[in-house]
């Protein structure tokens, strides 16, 4: 069954270093999705992307924040001088459709900054 | 106007017993009302959807049941198993993005 995957699982950063999370979309997906999860919070929104560009982005989703497709698989969210409350799950996700069709997630990065 | 509202937090249920998770939204412009079941460490992982044209979709032991009018839905568990202990997300979606309530902590008792 195809998947979303996302590397690392787990990556500790120091506070203003940039760190970048990578994912692997679903191969016929053309919709794909940031999100984070604080511990034991709901799931957000960070940004959505298509055709290469923004379509949507949150508030939360500031000037440290970057997407990019760099190559015709990989999706990548950049942050680029982390802080500690920048410590979550971020998860990936992608859709054949747009968001109002089937979202399918990876299975996280946990992002510690320290 | 953008919030999901989910209630309860928390619910035990019995082994064979009926979970109802129910969720609220203000948002007329939400076009798509998926659920998310999410196990510790994991991402979620979708459950169940439903659109505003339909009032009750099933799909094995899981039902959205939608009023449009009372903009609320909800899901139902029928023979609650062990196996579904997990926090259960409702989402709606407008455009390019899920907002998502704050989750149902569920924990069926063998």
């Amino acid at each position: 069954e195809p998947e979303v995957t996302q590397t690392p699982s787990h990556q500790v950063t120091q506070m203003g270093q940039e760190v970048i999370l990578r994912c692997v979309p679903i191969s016929n997906h053309l919709y794909f999705y940031w999100y984070r999860q604080i511990l034991g919070q709901k799931v957000e929104f960070l940004v959505s992307f298509y055709n290469n560009e923004i379509s949507e982005k949150s508030e939360i989703f500031d000037d440290q924040f970057s997407v990019e497709r760099p190559d015709g698989s990989n999706f990548t969210l950049k942050i680029r001088s982390t802080k500690l409350e920048d410590s979550a799950m971020y998860f990936c996700a992608s859709s054949e459709h747009r968001a109002n069709t089937e979202a399918f997630f990876g299975q996280g990065t946990r992002l510690t900054v320290v | 106007q953008q919030q999901v509202k989910q209630s309860p937090q928390s619910l035990i249920v019995q082994k064979g017993g009926i979970s109802i998770i129910n969720c609220a939204y203000e948002n007329t412009a939400f076009d798509y009302f998926p659920w998310y079941q999410q196990f510790p460490g994991k991402g979620p992982a979708l459950l169940i959807a439903i659109r505003p044209d339909v009032s009750e979709k099933k799909e094995g032991r899981f039902t959205i049941s939608f009023n449009k009018s009372a903009k609320q839905f909800s899901l139902h568990i029928m023979d609650s198993q062990p196996g579904d202990s997990a926090t259960y997300f409702c989402a709606a979606s407008s455009n390019y993005k899920l907002t998502f309530g704050k989750g149902t902590l569920l924990t069926v008792n063998p």
